[in-house]
């Protein structure tokens, strides 16, 4: 088992561009997340995701939109990135009461 | 609405020199409790779960134990590839989401 990948691991952007993060389990969980993790402010939750075909908005979720058309699939959308959307982007699924993280996307936007 | 603290923010240590992380946190009803090690430049991976006050778990050189304030994170006699971030995590019984902690960063010293 890959466990939870993520595409692209680095990625450079200029405000105003658009882009999508995938992630991808192969565990057949049903939850998966996504968190960003800035220096000082720990791991706060975007948007998640409790089975195929739904989303939910968590902390932070302006600015991003995401979408699970396959249970194993759940994607993060930037539409028009600003420089405040610099971060360290981590996906995670879930079985039980255990998270299970991916190793990152580091995004800069310029 | 669910609150983590975790002190201190960075702790150094001697190898072999014993010591405890704090995970202080108020919760409407506990689900969990979660402690994640994430090592520089990659997602957080699990250690531990813990379920109500009194419980105990332990992980080689790592101890987790749960008051209904406060859980702690011993390490004994560390070494240096103990080295990491620490996070705690709670979860309340009305939620999918768990609220984590800024982390504590560890580094031990050969």
């Amino acid at each position: 088992n890959a466990g939870v990948t993520q595409t692209p691991k680095f990625r450079v952007l200029k405000t105003g561009q658009s882009m999508t993060l995938l992630c991808a389990q192969d565990m057949n969980h049903e939850y998966m997340y996504w968190y960003r993790q800035d220096p000082g402010m720990g791991l706060r939750l975007i948007h998640y995701s409790v089975g195929e075909g739904t989303t939910a908005k968590g902390e932070v979720p302006d600015g991003y939109n995401v979408s699970r058309l396959k249970k194993q699939n759940f994607l993060l959308g930037l539409e028009s990135a600003a420089p405040s959307q610099t971060s360290v982007y981590f996906c995670a699924s879930r079985a039980g009461d255990t998270q299970y993280f991916g190793p990152g996307t580091r995004l800069t936007v310029l | 609405e669910d609150q983590v603290t975790q002190s201190p923010e960075a702790l150094r240590l001697q190898e072999g020199e014993s010591s405890s992380l704090n995970c202080s946190y108020t919760v409407s009803g506990l689900r969990g409790l979660f402690w994640y090690r994430q090592d520089p430049g990659k997602g957080p991976e699990f250690l531990f779960t813990l379920y109500s006050a009194g419980e105990e778990k332990e992980k080689e050189r790592l101890k987790a134990t749960l008051t209904k304030k406060e859980s702690f994170l011993h390490i004994t006699a560390p070494k240096p590839e103990d080295s990491a971030t620490y996070l705690c995590a709670v979860q309340s019984v009305r939620s999918y989401i768990p609220t984590f902690g800024r982390g504590t960063s560890l580094i031990v010293h050969p």
